[in-house]
C-alpha cells in the first residue's frame, strides 16, 4: 500500500511567487491534514479536511494560503503571493477514522525556501 | 489550548545504550492521545509509538517503551540498546481527540555515537 506521497519535495520561489503544493494521501483515507515546520520551531497545525470538506483551518497563518481537496482524494496547498516567512517544511498526513490509535500517517515533506 | 514542551534540544548517546527522551505536555482535556515520531534525516516522519491518557499500562513497540506518569503530565520516550540508525530528530505530539489537532514540541535531535 502507497503511503502519503507530496510534491514536490523541495522548491525555491522568489518573494511575491505563487506556489503550490500537492498531497497524495493514503488510498481510502478521509482525513487529510497540512502541518508546517518554520526552521528550528515546532511542527504547527494548518488545516483538516474530512473529505473535501475543510473541518478546521484555524491554523492557516493568513488569506495567501489557500487549500483545496476537490473530490475528497488529493489535496493542494496554494501560497499566493509568498512571503519570506513562508519558508519552511510543509508536511501532510492523513488518517481514516476508523483506525485505533487515530494515527496520522505523515508523507515526506515539501521543504519550500522563498527568497 | 495543548502544549508539548521538550527540553532538550539535542543528546549524544553511547551505542548499545537506553536512552530517555523528555515530553512533558499541557491539557485541559480529560481524555487525549500522546505520540511520538522519528524524522531521520531524509525528512519523513515515522510513527512510533501511542499512549492513550485512558491506558493504563505503558506503551510499547520493539525497542520503544512511552514511560506514561499523567499525575506529572510527563511522556516520557525510553529507546532500549540504542543503535546507530536511531540518530534523528524525535517528536513528542498530543492529539485532541475533538478536533484531532496534533500539537508537537520543538523536538529533540539525538545522536548515537559508535
Amino acid at each position: 500500500e502507497a503511503g502519503v506521497t507530496q510534491f514536490p519535495s523541495h522548491s525555491v520561489i522568489e518573494k511575491g511567487q505563487t506556489v503550490t503544493l500537492r498531497c497524495d494521501p493514503i488510498s481510502g483515507h478521509d482525513n487529510l491534514y497540512w502541518y508546517r515546520r518554520v526552521m528550528g520551531k515546532e511542527i504547527k497545525f494548518l488545516l483538516h479536511f474530512v473529505k473535501e470538506s475543510k473541518q478546521d483551518e484555524s491554523g492557516m497563518p493568513n488569506n495567501r494560503f489557500l487549500a483545496e481537496r476537490t473530490g475528497g482524494t488529493y489535496s493542494t496547498l496554494k501560497v499566493q503571493p509568498a512571503e519570506l516567512e513562508d519558508s519552511g517544511v510543509y508536511f501532510c498526513a492523513s488518517s481514516q477514522d476508523s483506525d485505533y490509535p487515530y494515527e496520522q500517517y505523515f508523507g515526506p515533506g515539501t521543504r519550500l525556501t522563498v527568497t | 489550548a495543548q502544549k508539548i514542551t521538550q527540553t532538550q534540544p539535542g543528546m549524544f548517546v553511547q551505542e548499545k545504550e537506553a536512552v530517555t527522551l523528555d515530553c512533558t505536555y499541557d491539557t485541559s482535556d480529560q481524555s487525549y492521545g500522546l505520540f511520538w515520531y522519528k524524522q531521520p534525516s531524509s525528512g519523513e516522519m515515522i510513527f512510533l509509538i501511542y499512549q492513550g491518557s485512558y491506558d493504563e499500562q505503558n506503551a510499547t513497540e520493539g525497542r520503544y517503551s512511552l514511560n506514561f506518569q499523567k499525575a506529572r503530565k510527563s511522556a516520557n520516550l525510553v529507546i532500549s540498546a540504542s543503535q546507530l540508525g536511531d540518530s534523528a530528530m524525535y517528536f513528542c505530539a498530543i492529539l485532541d481527540f475533538g478536533n484531532e489537532k496534533l500539537t508537537f514540541g520543538t523536538g529533540t535531535r539525538l545522536t548515537i555515537i559508535p
